[in-house]
């Protein structure tokens, strides 16, 4: 069955920091990855998808297919990036179906 | 542009009872996602519907079910409420089968709370 696991459900760190929040998804077919992120009191939003290879707000995530991971990594953390984190599997088939993983509360600590 | 608009924002109802939330898509988007956030978990998936037809469905009982209207908004009916239940419950549109393109955008949410 797919599925996104997301190991740490609390994270913190101290400002300038170094980041990585994991995740692992298992799926057979050809996986699309997100990460979405949602900052107190707002709503979840997009952060980076792997097709994209982009860097938003300094972070990056690379897909290895080899160990099914796509973890998300930031070298400097800030306050600013203190948020619930969620890496998300596309599965396509004919539609699209997003399955998230259970999240990853990250606190910066100043 | 407002985004994607959810209501009520909070809602409180006895089990037993019925629920009806609204969902209204992002300007352009044409495809609404369900999904159900128990507290202290991600997003699960209940169904989605795109030209005013379910196409895909998640894990949850005949219970829950939905509707697409021609102007692309959604009503999401949950029936017989339980206790378990309760849950953030958000909406997500997107655009048909743009492959991985641009990700969902998120309502705020609609909160139930089954007493």
């Amino acid at each position: 069955a797919q599925r996104v696991t997301q190991p740490e459900k609390l994270l913190s760190v101290f400002k300038g920091a170094p980041v990585e929040l994991k995740c692992n998804y298992s799926y057979s077919g050809s996986p699309e990855l997100f990460w979405y992120v949602q900052y107190s009191r707002q709503r979840l939003q997009l952060l980076l998808r792997h097709i994209s290879r982009e860097s938003i707000k300094g972070f990056t995530a690379d897909l290895n297919k080899g160990e099914t991971s796509f973890h998300l990594k930031k070298p400097f953390a800030q306050e600013e990036d203190s948020a619930m984190y969620y890496c998300a599997l596309v599965l396509w088939t004919s539609y699209d179906k997003v399955i998230f993983g259970p999240g990853t509360s990250l606190s910066v600590i100043p | 542009d407002a985004g994607v608009t959810q209501s009520p924002t909070h809602l409180i109802k006895t089990r037993g009872q019925q629920v009806t939330l609204r969902c209204s898509p992002k300007s352009g988007h044409d495809t609404v996602s369900w999904y159900q956030q128990a507290l202290g978990q991600g997003p699960q998936f209940i169904f989605q519907y795109y030209e005013e037809e379910e196409r895909q469905r998640g894990n949850f009982p005949d219970r829950f079910s939905g509707h697409q209207f021609p102007n692309y908004s959604s009503e999401l009916n949950v029936n017989a409420l339980l206790l378990g239940d309760s849950a953030l419950y958000l909406c997500a549109s997107s655009l048909g089968a743009v492959r991985g393109a641009e990700g969902y955008t998120f309502g705020s949410g609609t909160r139930l709370t089954v007493v």
